[in-house]
């Protein structure tokens, strides 16, 4: 079974870091893109980035670069997503979702499945 | 303010058929570019209901079905049900700096 298992739910304080995790499995992981979903309270999805397993590139929504770096270590199948110091209007549930089909050749036909459960972030002081 | 615009709410009786809008413009949907629809129940994570306009993965139901013309998509669902009480999303590719994958702002649906 294609699987994304995120980590669990997070607490942090304003100016902390923080990292959270997608670990996906049943498949060639470096064969599929990964992006990252923000889905602040009660609000809808946004698209914040994505990341190629297979050689570590990025690419970022404007509304997110230069405030969340997309990481991803291939050995475990693993992609990150972390913060250097979170604000309060970081709160918001993350999801991690696989890109299909894979290749860039096909990027603009691309859809999300599956989904990982999600993380809660809360940032509070 | 999404790049996708979608109603933000629908509703519909047991049995009924609803269907839910998605419109973008000359960079996303009118250029040429797929939508796809996503499903989100309550407290659970999106999950894919149509890919490619109008094709539906296995295990969904054929009461669901997309459509795509000019820079417009839509989903319909036909004998509705509780269970389909949700939210709804469509995406797709943008070509201008919003992207390049986008979503619409997301539809409730109330099954009365």
């Amino acid at each position: 079974e294609v699987q994304l298992v995120q980590s669990g739910a997070e607490v942090k304080k304003p100016g902390e870091s923080l990292r959270i995790s997608c670990k996906g499995s049943g498949y060639s992981f470096t064969s599929y893109w990964i992006s990252w979903v923000r889905q602040m309270p009660g609000k809808g999805l946004e698209w914040m980035g994505r990341i190629d397993p297979s050689d570590s590139y990025t690419n970022y929504s404007p509304s997110f670069q230069g405030h969340v770096t997309i990481s991803a270590d291939k050995s475990i199948s693993t992609a990150y997503l972390q913060w250097s110091s979170l604000k309060a209007s970081d709160t918001a549930m993350y999801y991690c979702a696989r890109h299909y089909p894979p290749g860039d050749i096909v990027a603009t036909t691309n859809w999300f499945d599956p989904w990982g459960q999600g993380t809660l972030v809360t940032v509070s002081s | 303010q999404s790049v996708l615009t979608q109603p933000p709410s629908v509703s519909g009786a047991p049995g009924q058929r609803v269907t839910i809008s998605c419109t973008g413009s000359s960079s996303n949907i009118g250029a040429g570019y797929d939508v796809h629809w996503y499903q989100q129940l309550p407290g659970t994570a999106p999950k894919l209901l149509i890919y490619g306009n109008s094709n539906r993965p296995s295990g969904v139901p054929d009461r669901f079905s997309g459509s795509k013309s000019g820079t417009s998509a839509s989903l319909a669902i036909t004998g509705l049900q509780a269970e389909d009480e949700a939210d709804y999303y469509c995406q797709s590719y943008d070509s201008s700096l919003s992207g390049p994958w986008v979503f619409g702002g997301g539809t409730k649906l109330t099954v009365l």
